[in-house]
């Protein structure tokens, strides 16, 4: 079984336009998170999520937006797309005991090219 | 916040050697360092790691020491293979507070 699954694995799209990652986590963890990796492999933590508290990263675009339907779930919204946005995105989950930082489960990603 | 600086950024060895990447932070507070491998085109997975009770952690050929008076923490890697190439991240957390992770280092292990 998948422990932590995205879709689409690729996602092609115009600038300007509209679209949605989703991810699910069949782990019961209570944390989600959501991170973009650029061509230079380096990953930078969008939002971390669980069922009290959303954590934004202040460098990340309010175009972008998290949304959570219920605890296995953490999709990600993007509005007005545009060419920097290009990236690999990875949602990931963790089991969040008392607050305590424990091991991330990476999904496999999401290929998004914006032309 | 949290500032990890990760070395180096390319790390390439002979099949058999030792490769060793180090780590800084910069938050006292601190207290799990976890090490993940990302293989090309792959999700990253966690290797190893470490809290901030104990100073080394040794899981076969990879290990991590932490140094929590000087802020710092390695991954060593022995007897390397060429399976062991790919991208190396380190990163450093705290409660609910977002996890930092390093830059990344890219080893490349050759036959």
């Amino acid at each position: 079984d998948t422990a932590v699954s995205q879709t689409p694995k690729y996602l092609v799209t115009q600038m300007g336009n509209d679209k949605s990652i989703k991810c699910e986590q069949n782990l019961g963890h209570d944390t989600m998170y959501w991170y973009k990796q650029d061509s230079k492999k380096f990953l930078k933590i969008m939002f971390s999520y669980n069922n009290k508290e959303l954590i934004i990263n202040e460098t990340v675009p309010n175009r972008f937006s998290p949304k959570s339907p219920d605890k296995a779930h953490l999709n990600l919204h993007i509005n007005s797309l545009e060419l920097g946005d290009s990236a690999v995105y990875f949602c990931a989950s963790s089991q969040g005991v008392q607050g305590a930082y424990n091991e991330q489960y990476f999904g496999p990603g999401t290929r998004l090219t914006v032309t | 916040g949290e500032n990890v600086e990760q070395h180096p950024s390319t790390l390439s060895v002979q099949e058999g050697d030792s490769a060793v990447i180090k780590c800084t932070y910069s938050d006292s507070a601190s207290n799990y360092f976890p090490w993940y491998k990302q293989e090309l085109g792959k999700r990253p997975q966690l290797i190893i790691d470490i809290r901030s009770n104990v100073g080394e952690k040794k899981d076969q050929r990879i290990a991590v020491t932490l140094n929590k008076t000087a802020k710092h923490f390695s991954l060593h890697i022995t007897e390397t293979q060429p399976e062991d190439s790919a991208v190396y991240f380190c990163a450093a957390g705290r409660g609910s507070y977002i996890p930092t992770f390093g830059r990344g280092t890219s080893l490349i292990v050759h036959p």
